[in-house]
């Protein structure tokens, strides 16, 4: 069973770039979930994506967007970036049920670096 | 909305002593709470999840939390550490429907030889 991977591992981009982190999800799992962790502090909710729609958003402006493809993959999108970008971003996968809160299971992580 | 806090930023503890991190939560249901590792550079691992039944849970790693709803904490515990159990945790609630986890800001545990 292949776990979540994430790409690529690093990345560095200069303010204004555009960038996009990419997630391969855990087999069978069909939910994916972004998390931005800036340094010193913990992992925050961007966004969840179920079989390819959004299906909850956090506390981040619109030039964050995402995507999920039809075998459950996904992409985070960020515009116009700025300094305060620059964070670890976790993608985590999930099966959800019915009535209970299902297990994520967290990939390794995009670094990436605004200068 | 739910919310989590870990008081102590930062933990040093000696190899061999016993260690107990500290996780207070805000939810007005019934939680689903977890405990997370992180090391240098690393994404997350699970150390141990609660979701209901016995409020004691055993975790990887000889970790252990307690769940307790009149405190709204679910504090980890471990008798003895290890050098390799330096890293740091973060405390998190999850809830039905919403689907997310809410962090803590993480403690940083130091283990002194």
């Amino acid at each position: 069973e292949t776990g979540v991977t994430q790409s690529p591992t690093h990345l560095i981009k200069t303010r204004g770039q555009q960038v996009t982190l990419r997630c391969s999800s855990q087999s069978g799992h069909n939910t994916v979930s972004w998390y931005q962790q800036a340094l010193g502090q913990g992992p925050q909710f961007i966004f969840q994506y179920y079989r390819e729609e959004e299906n909850g958003r956090g506390n981040f402006p619109p030039r964050f967007s995402g995507l999920q493809f039809p075998n459950y993959s996904s992409e985070l999108n960020v515009n116009a970036l700025e300094l305060d970008d620059s964070a670890l971003y976790l993608c985590a996968s999930s099966s959800p049920g019915t009535g209970r809160y299902n297990e994520q299971f967290f990939g390794p992580g995009t670094r990436l670096t605004v200068l | 909305a739910q919310s989590v806090t870990q008081p102590d930023i930062h933990i040093t503890v000696s190899e061999g002593a016993s260690l107990e991190l500290r996780c207070n939560y805000s939810y007005g249901a019934t939680p689903y709470l977890f405990w997370y590792v992180q090391s240098p550079g690393q994404g997350l691992q699970l150390l141990l999840k609660y979701f209901s039944g016995d409020t004691l849970v055993q975790g990887i790693k000889g970790f252990e939390a307690e769940f307790k709803r009149s405190q709204s904490s679910f504090n980890l515990r471990k008798p003895s550490v290890h050098w390799s159990d330096a890293a740091e945790y973060f405390c998190a609630v999850g809830a039905t429907g919403a689907q997310k986890l809410v962090f803590g800001q993480g403690t940083r545990l130091t283990i002194n030889p």
